[in-house]
């Protein structure tokens, strides 16, 4: 059982389309990570989120903590090709090891 | 900027075999870990060593062995691969071991398959 569950598992759309991720989890975080795996690579950080309600932008995509601090979510605006990829949560259930998702494939088709 | 370098992308070895998957990170991190990477699993913590001197077991640690040689490279050595040993492996390293806030930084991966 993954501490963190994401849906949907795969996601594909059309270029200029919106999309939204979740994460979601039982356990409360004091923090949690989104990562972007694209093929043959290793995930890089797009942003972490600390605060309960918090949203922060990240150019088109926007993400949200909530207020309870057990869920996430990413949302992408008007998605472009160059979004594909792995999308991976990642938290620290405060034993300072850190906890991925299984990841949401995104594919947006041009 | 190098960041973490793994050594080797590809490897196929026969069951039984043994073998050394090497990492180094030039940031001057502290902390460094051994992940792997499985279809619908993401990704599992396998060891990882919070500072230079010191390893600890993660999530998924037998069958395998690790060496934090010095801050730079850390090192995860299969003694008798097994097929279910077949994945990709991710090195990473962070500044600190407190994870709350601290991103991790990956290597690009090793691709193993096991005969």
């Amino acid at each position: 059982t993954q501490l963190l569950e994401q849906s949907p598992q795969f996601l594909s759309i059309q270029e200029g389309e919106n999309l939204t991720v979740y994460c979601n989890s039982s356990s409360v975080f004091s923090s949690l990570q989104w990562y972007r795996q694209e093929p043959g690579e290793g995930p890089v950080l797009l942003v972490t989120v600390v605060t309960g309600g918090e949203v922060k932008k990240l150019k088109r995509l926007t993400f949200q903590f909530g207020d309870a601090r057990k869920d996430s979510s990413l949302h992408i605006t008007a998605a472009q090709p160059g979004d594909t990829g792995l999308y991976l949560c990642a938290g620290d259930p405060n034993d300072y090891k850190l906890s991925f998702g299984a990841g949401t494939t995104v594919t947006v088709r041009a | 900027n190098a960041g973490v370098t793994q050594t080797p992308k590809f490897q196929v070895l026969k069951t039984g075999q043994s073998m050394t998957l090497q990492c180094a990170q030039d940031m001057n991190h502290n902390s460094m870990y051994w992940y792997r990477q499985d279809p619908g699993m993401g990704l599992r913590l396998i060891y990882y060593s919070a500072s230079e001197g010191t390893t600890d077991k993660g999530e998924v640690p037998n069958g395998y062995n690790v060496s934090r040689l010095n801050k730079r490279e850390f090192s995860l050595r299969l003694e008798s691969a097994a097929p279910s040993q077949t994945s990709v492996y991710f090195c990473a390293s962070s500044e600190i071991r407190m994870v709350s806030n601290q991103p991790q930084h990956f290597g690009d991966g090793t691709r193993l398959s096991i005969l």
